[in-house]
């Protein structure tokens, strides 16, 4: 089993849509959660930080995090054609681990 | 803030030659840096962690001899290829940490081609 498991997708929704992009993972030992975009040949950028359960909101994102599920979630309100790109989930204890990452196209 | 740089972007280069990327924090400093290897629709590889002033710590299955890691100061690390070869072909990413529990902040990636 995976430590982080992320449907690759590809996930394609209408222009101001709400999009949900979740991760689970095994690992009860994780303690820090984060939400990266990676676009096109690019770097990935750090979008979302938090730590323990909850939700943390950042403009049109918000990030939410179930440990007793050991489920992760990232929420895009009002997504726009700039949101497209691949989100990866990531979180760690002693190490960092990744999702593979989903595939996002907003179509105007 | 935490601004990552990596650079070249991109580079191609001939079979059996070296190739040295840079990897620098412009605005903290990093006590730790790692470096991914990444291939298309796939997640993120760890090679390597490095922390400044000491040796590298190698992922299994990944040759030190062959990716040279150096981590010169707190704001440079550099990843060189030697003796590259045509697999080695692969996007290259470095991150930075400033401490612990800092989340890692990523370069736009080095888009390697060896011919």
């Amino acid at each position: 089993q995976k430590e982080v498991e992320q449907d690759p997708g590809p996930l394609s929704v209408p222009e101001g849509a709400i999009v949900s992009l979740n991760c689970t993972y095994s690992n009860s030992a994780f303690q820090y959660f984060m939400w990266y975009r990676q676009y096109s040949r690019k770097g990935p950028e750090l979008l979302m930080y938090t730590y323990s359960s909850g939700n943390k909101e950042d403009g049109r994102f918000t990030a939410q995090v179930d440990k007793s599920s050991k489920y992760i979630s990232l929420f895009i309100r009002d997504s726009q054609p700039s949101d497209s790109a691949t989100y990866l989930c990531a979180m760690r204890s002693n190490q960092f681990y990744f999702g593979t990452g989903t595939s996002l196209t907003v179509i105007p | 803030g935490a601004v990552v740089s990596q650079h070249p972007s991109w580079v191609i280069c001939k079979s059996g030659t070296s190739v040295k990327i840079e990897c620098r924090s412009l605005d903290f400093q990093a006590t730790t840096m790692f470096w991914y290897r990444q291939f298309p629709k796939q997640s993120l590889m760890l090679m390597a962690t490095s922390n400044e002033g000491s040796k590298a710590t190698y992922e299994q299955g990944v040759e030190k001899d062959k990716f040279l890691i150096n981590h010169a100061s707190l704001t440079l690390s550099t990843l060189t290829v030697t003796s590259a070869h045509p697999e080695d072909s692969s996007f290259y990413i470095c991150s930075a940490r400033q401490d612990n529990p800092s989340p890692l902040h990523f370069g736009n990636g080095t888009r390697l081609t060896v011919t």
